[in-house]
């Protein structure tokens, strides 16, 4: 999984507070994504973004879930008001420039979000 | 809902060959079958992607049947560090988005 980093690894809030998730894309890529897993579930979508725009955000809960991915600098997923059902593993993906279905997506290390 | 459809869980002897199915009997003429495999809690590892042609890198092998509506991938010589959760995905979403669907996976066990 080198190249695509996803810090922190482990993030720690209290309800009520935000968290901000960071990705940054393998060197090249300009299509990130970012997937949530529950233990012992696989991975759900979220959203895909390509540089300053969200492409498809059919994955994100309506409310208090929000992500950006900026000319410059990493990719945020930033969660607002954070409740207990939000721990989990925060993963983000990349693929190259004009990444079709041929360019796999390269998968972070994951941040694990724990809500206490 | 995932496009496909694997065993819950395999056992494979270390040094024999694992034979990993999947079903993706609805998948359109235009979509790739990937296949993913987690250890651990670590971030899903990408082995090896295909469209109709059978494909082979340093990983692994994949065989996809002729229809498409099934595929195969094979470790050659499972090791007990191939013992992981393997994930095939058929791409999805409409055009423009490249979304990964997950299944469940299938769990496999590759023992001493």
């Amino acid at each position: 999984n080198a190249g695509v980093m996803q810090n922190p690894r482990h993030l720690v809030r209290r309800r009520g507070q935000e968290a901000r998730l960071r990705c940054s894309p393998m060197k090249g890529h300009s299509h990130v994504y970012w997937y949530r897993q529950l233990p012992e579930e696989g991975l759900k979508f979220m959203v895909y973004l390509q540089k300053e725009n969200i492409i498809d955000e059919s994955g994100m809960p309506k409310e208090r879930f929000s992500a950006e991915f900026p000319k410059e600098g990493p990719s945020i997923l930033r969660i607002q008001q954070v409740v207990r059902g939000d721990s989990a593993a925060y993963f983000c993906a990349s693929s190259p420039i004009g990444g079709g279905q041929n360019q796999p997506q390269h998968f972070g290390d994951g941040t694990r979000l724990s809500i206490l | 809902d995932a496009k496909t459809t694997q065993p819950t869980s395999m056992d494979c002897a270390e040094g024999r060959a694992a034979n990993l199915p999947c079903n993706h009997s609805t998948i359109s003429g235009n979509e790739y079958v990937y296949w993913y495999r987690q250890i651990h809690s670590q971030g899903p590892q990408y082995i090896i992607h295909g469209l109709k042609n059978n494909e082979t890198n340093e990983m692994a092998s994949l065989i996809i049947t002729e229809d498409r509506k099934s595929s195969t991938l094979i470790l050659p010589h499972a090791t007990l560090r191939d013992t992981a959760v393997y994930y095939c995905i058929v791409s999805a979403g409409t055009s423009g988005t490249y979304k990964y669907i997950f299944g469940t996976g299938t769990r496999l066990k590759v023992l001493a």
